[in-house]
């Protein structure tokens, strides 16, 4: 596609739920990022793939959080028994290679309010 | 341990100069990115610094020095399109290639 694209771009449960988020890279893009950013504050980095397989998984916050990627493609962020402190928005991002200065491309987000 | 520093919020009028400072202290640090986001939108790359000195993209240049733990990000010729949250974040050989740490953000205000 032209972009990055996540789905959905809201999502309200309750806490205790699960919740899945999806995040489509751009076609060809190897590596591919999510973070979460809280009302008002920086982006926090959560996982970083590398075709499908996660380098670097440091900035997951607890067990309840984990992500996979297939095809080397398409990523999901899974979130077990959410908590209110979870309500955030989500953000993914891709680009070409992990490398240092590969600019990287951000999807717009998925929201997540936990009540 | 590991921060970066930015100013909260930064005021100017259409045409101006604004400068944002962005300070870090990072174990093996490699280099200096910055990102746009406009309200409510996706992050959206501007420049990277990996050496030090000045980056010039358009209006927009970026600076780094390494032996001052500093960096900037000048906007030029300030547009009210320019009225957004300005991220530096920073890369180290010590993570993967794949981590950025981002700043808090500092949001610029254009006013007419």
């Amino acid at each position: 596609g032209a972009g990055v694209s996540q789905s959905p771009s809201n999502k309200v449960t309750e806490k205790g739920k699960d919740v899945e988020l999806r995040c489509d890279p751009i076609s060809g893009h190897t590596a591919l990022y999510w973070y979460r950013q809280s009302l008002g504050q920086g982006l926090e980095f959560l996982i970083y793939f590398q075709g499908n397989s996660a380098p670097d998984k440091s900035g997951l916050p607890s067990d309840r959080f984990s992500a996979e990627r297939t095809g080397g493609s398409v990523s999901t962020l899974t979130i077990q028994r959410t908590q209110q402190e979870d309500s955030a928005v989500y953000l993914c991002a891709s680009s070409l290679g992990g490398g240092a200065g590969n600019e990287q491309f951000f999807g717009p987000g998925t929201r997540l309010t936990v009540l | 341990g590991q921060s970066l520093e930015q100013p909260s919020e930064v005021t100017a009028v259409e045409g101006a100069i604004v400068q944002i400072n962005c300070t870090y202290q990072t174990s093996g640090f490699y280099g200096l990115s910055w990102y746009q986001q406009h309200d409510g939108g996706a992050p959206t790359f501007l420049s990277y610094n990996g050496l030090d000195g000045l980056e010039e993209t358009g209006r927009f240049s970026s600076f780094l020095s390494r032996s001052d733990s500093y960096g900037y990000l000048l906007l030029q010729e300030l547009q009210m399109k320019d009225s957004a949250s300005y991220l530096c974040a920073v890369r180290s050989v010590t993570w993967s290639w794949g981590k950025l740490q981002f700043g808090a953000g500092t949001q610029v205000v254009v006013t007419p």
